[in-house]
């Protein structure tokens, strides 16, 4: 059964730090893994998706890596704001019986950005 | 182009109650997903549906019935509501070409909280 564990559950940074958030899943047999931003009370935004050939996505100050042979994905913020404070979630999309696919995900990092 | 909405956005049960789950996607998606989010967790999978007319149970179905309507229309029913139940629910929809990506597209949630 697949599971997702993210480490830090929380953290919390002066604006202006260089961050990494990590994320680990216990089945390589995923077709991707996806970072969402979750605000308090709120739904869900896609941040970046790698797909299982890929090794990196970036968008601006975001860079996500997948190292799927060994289980591990990174979140890599650069330069935080306190817009960055938000809950972050980690998943990963695997085969669902066989009609299709679903994302498992982990129980995320939240994340503060002092000012 | 309203995406994937949810409806109620708020509601509170009392033990016992029943009510429906109510989630609609304009997108002409195939694939919807009824998933759960607890304090400090991650979503779960209740049930999906892979076309209309079909259903699948997922990680955590036991108290939930659903149904798909039709194509647009995917709806999750608590019979007999229990406080274990309180939790945000969010509804998702994907196509079979993102599907296979990862992609899902998310409704805002629906909060339920049962006395």
């Amino acid at each position: 059964k697949q599971e997702v564990t993210q480490i830090p559950a929380a953290l919390s940074v002066p604006e202006g730090e260089n961050l990494v958030l990590n994320c680990s899943f216990t089945d390589s047999a995923i077709y991707n893994l996806q970072w969402f931003r979750q605000d308090p009370g709120k739904g869900l935004t896609s941040l970046l998706l790698i797909q299982s050939s890929q090794r990196e996505q970036t968008s601006g100050r975001l860079n996500a890596s997948l190292d799927k042979s060994s289980g591990r994905s990174t979140l890599y913020i650069a330069a935080s704001q306190p817009g960055d404070s938000a809950t972050y979630l980690c998943a990963v999309s695997s085969i669902f019986n066989q009609a299709g696919t679903a994302l498992i995900f982990g129980k995320g990092t939240t994340l503060s950005v002092s000012s | 182009n309203a995406g994937v909405t949810q409806t109620p956005k708020f509601q509170v049960l009392k033990t016992g109650q029943s009510m429906t789950l109510q989630c609609a996607q304009d997108m002409n998606h195939n694939s919807m997903y009824w998933y759960r989010q607890d304090p400090g967790m991650g979503l779960r999978l209740i049930y999906y549906s892979a076309s209309e007319g079909t259903t699948d149970k997922g990680e955590v179905p036991n108290g939930y019935n659903v149904s798909r309507l039709n194509k647009r229309e995917f709806s999750l029913r608590l019979e007999s509501a229990a406080p274990s139940q309180t939790s945000v629910y969010f509804c998702a929809s994907s196509d079979k070409r993102r599907e296979r990506l990862g992609e899902q597209f998310f409704g805002p949630g629906t909060r339920l909280t049962v006395l």
